[in-house]
């Protein structure tokens, strides 16, 4: 079975600090990995995924998530945050030949300035 | 492009009553797909439709959820008669293939039962 946990339901980060959002998975095949983020009235939109190859990748607006397969994470950073990176984020797991997400309870990022 | 579009955008009703949803998938897109939050809880999959097909349903709560595709384009989901645990946050999303590309998710019907 799959399923995906994100360690606190609300983080916040003062602008330009290092952001660190927490995804752990559970899967018993390989899994496919997205991180999504909803912006306030909007749907959610792909920030980056993970299907084969390089297990860092690089998304939209400067974040970054690496795949750790030993570790089963896939924790997603961003270098220095802004303030328009306050939305809630979403990670979610995909196993080949399903096509339903399992998803996060999400976690909520605030910007201080 | 136009993406994906739900509507209403909120719902407020009472328990017993009827309500229908309605999702616009992005045009072309022979996939959608049906998820369901509920009070800030995890996203789960509800159900998808391959053109006017269900493909699979596992997620679908109960009987008192019918979901349709007509013409294999905009789909509805009904609720019928509404608990109050079916209050929550309703995503509609869609894609061109399956597999494990991009689903594009609409911004959600949020539905409140009282």
């Amino acid at each position: 079975a799959q399923s995906v946990t994100q360690l606190g339901s609300h983080v916040s980060v003062s602008e330009g600090a290092l952001v660190l959002l927490r995804c752990n998975y559970s899967s018993s095949v390989p899994p496919y990995l997205f991180w999504y983020v909803q912006y306030p009235n909007q749907g959610l939109q792909l920030l980056l995924k993970y299907t084969t190859g390089a297990t860092l990748v690089k998304g939209i607006n400067g974040f970054e998530a690496e795949f750790k397969k030993s570790e089963t994470s896939f924790h997603l950073t961003k270098p220095s945050a802004h303030m328009s990176d306050a939305a809630e984020y979403f990670c979610a797991v995909r196993v080949y030949n399903f096509n339903k997400f399992y998803f996060g309870s999400g976690t909520k990022l605030n910007v201080k300035p | 492009e136009a993406g994906v579009t739900q509507f209403p955008s909120h719902s407020v009703i009472e328990k017993g009553q009827t309500v229908t949803l309605r999702c616009d998938p992005i045009s072309g897109h022979d996939n959608l797909y049906w998820y369901r939050r509920v009070m800030g809880k995890e996203i789960k999959f509800l159900l998808h439709f391959v053109k006017e097909s269900k493909q699979d349903e596992s997620g679908m709560p109960n009987n008192r959820f019918l979901a349709e595709r007509t013409g294999g384009t905009y789909s509805t989901l009904k609720v019928q008669p509404a608990e109050l645990e079916d209050s929550g946050v309703y995503f509609c999303a869609s894609s061109q293939f399956s597999g494990y590309n991009e689903q594009f998710f609409g911004p959600g019907t949020r539905l409140t039962v009282l």
